[in-house]
């Protein structure tokens, strides 16, 4: 099953917009990740939070994590064409080396 | 440095029909996994290894065979090919000595079962 949904599962905005992806998962994490997938690509790593964290920022990424509600957001500011791809949240059970992903966010941004 | 690998990229097969899809990685990395994607859903595990020689069942195994003799090679079996295995399959490695869980993908091998 999976573990991670999220919302929405499409979102359309224009360039210099800011995009929002959220994630929900069921059960207790070490930690959380973002990827990217390019259409008719493998996924790209994006970032990654700890557990213990709260915010974290990469360049125009930041990622929020609420373990109280079991929930995670990727900010993308500033969109740019080339940020079109789908988002998918994954994340890491304690004491397993797999990951498990949501069903991802398809993002367009128009020029 | 090529990263991951993985031959072929499309294949077409019948029903009843066998191949392996064969992943490399160039990373020194302990493990490795294979995922499939179907249309609008995330990926989903279907086998992984954590070292040469071992393997292990993910989310979606049923159907499938796996085998890591050498470190950098994974590769994944379909002994009797069924449509319901039209997919796009992802391989994935990573390195426990990262102190992360950050997998690195391949490009994918679309397959289609007719």
């Amino acid at each position: 099953s999976q573990q991670g949904e999220e919302d929405p599962q499409a979102l359309s905005i224009q360039e210099g917009e800011n995009a929002t992806m959220n994630c929900s998962y069921k059960t207790s994490i070490n930690n959380l990740q973002w990827y990217r997938q390019n259409s008719g690509r493998g996924l790209v790593h994006l970032i990654l939070i700890r557990s213990n964290e709260r915010e974290k920022h990469s360049g125009r990424l930041r990622v929020t994590l609420d373990t109280s509600k079991k929930s995670s957001s990727l900010l993308i500011t500033a969109s740019r064409a080339a940020d079109t791809a789908s988002y998918f949240c994954a994340t890491t059970p304690g004491g397993y080396s797999t990951l498990t992903f949501g069903k991802g966010t398809m993002l367009l941004v128009s020029p | 440095n090529a990263g991951v690998t993985q031959t072929p990229k499309f294949r077409v097969l019948k029903t009843g029909q066998s191949m392996t899809l064969l992943c490399a990685q160039d990373m020194n990395h302990e493990y490795m996994y294979w995922y499939r994607q179907d249309p609008g859903m995330g990926l989903r595990l279907i086998h992984y290894s954590v070292g040469e020689g071992t393997t292990a069942k993910g989310e979606v195994p049923d159907g499938y065979n796996v085998s890591r003799l050498k470190k950098q090679n994974f590769l994944l079996g379909l002994e009797s090919a069924a449509p319901s295995q039209t997919s796009v399959y992802f391989c994935a490695s990573r390195s426990p000595a990262s102190g992360t869980d950050t997998q690195y993908f391949g490009p994918g091998t679309r397959l289609t079962v007719l």
